[in-house]
């Protein structure tokens, strides 16, 4: 049974950097095959996806917030950690982080997401 | 890379069958047999519905189906359902930066 679950802060300051961490069980990050991403859904808006790290350590960006993310894992920990630099009140958002199988390109499982709010 | 496009909302009768419509380019939708959708009801995270065009997860109802044809990929409902109202996503592979989301469509169960 695969299992996400986010966690991190509920509000951070204008300028502050995000740091989410998503601990999964079910499933393991060195699996050829496997990814965790990164999804983010502002109130009453759509989903947007942020990253996406892959069991082979290979890392891919949303290209308008490439320079600000930055995606690791830890297999040992069964965990995988989003940083965002610059946060902003517009960054505001329910994270989600999903698991992913790279041959078919979907999302089955997903985290219950985690609410952050930029607020000074 | 810009969102695929969605109608904002639809709507149906119990019993009816809906069609929910997600265009995109031929750098995504067009290019690839990668697109899934997504069920959100609210509060709750996205569930998959269908992925790689036509493909649906063991559990889902066989009364959700999808298709694809050139650039614009198609989730339809049929026997319409209260519970099926809730907000649905498409999202298509493109390339490099894997994803593009659509910008969701609400499904209201009249």
């Amino acid at each position: 049974q695969i299992t996400l679950k986010e966690s991190g802060p509920t509000l951070v300051k204008p300028t502050q950097t995000l740091t989410l961490t998503c601990t999964f069980s079910g499933f393991s990050l060195s699996t050829s095959g496997v990814g965790v991403g990164w999804i983010r859904q502002p109130p009453g808006k759509a989903l947007e996806w942020l990253a996406l790290i892959y069991w082979d350590d290979d890392k891919r960006y949303s290209p308008s917030l490439k320079t600000r993310l930055t995606i690791t894992k830890d297999t040992s920990k069964n965990q995988v950690v989003l940083t965002v630099t610059n946060m902003d009140p517009v960054d505001t958002a329910t994270y989600y982080c999903a698991h992913s199988e790279v041959s078919g390109w979907y999302l089955d499982f997903w985290g219950q997401g985690t609410l952050v709010t930029v607020s000074s | 890379q810009s969102a695929l496009t969605q109608a904002a909302s639809v709507s149906g009768s119990p019993g009816q069958s809906i069609t929910i419509s997600c265009t995109g380019t031929s750098s995504d939708v067009g290019s690839y047999n990668l697109v899934s959708w997504y069920q959100q009801h609210p509060g709750k995270a996205p569930k998959l519905m269908i992925y790689e065009v036509s493909k649906r997860p063991s559990g889902v109802s066989n009364r959700f189906s999808g298709s694809k044809s050139g650039n614009t990929a198609s989730l339809t409902i049929s026997g319409l359902q209260a519970e099926d109202e809730a907000d649905y996503y498409c999202c298509s592979y493109a390339g490099s930066s894997p994803w593009v989301f659509g910008g969701g469509t609400k499904l209201t169960v009249l």
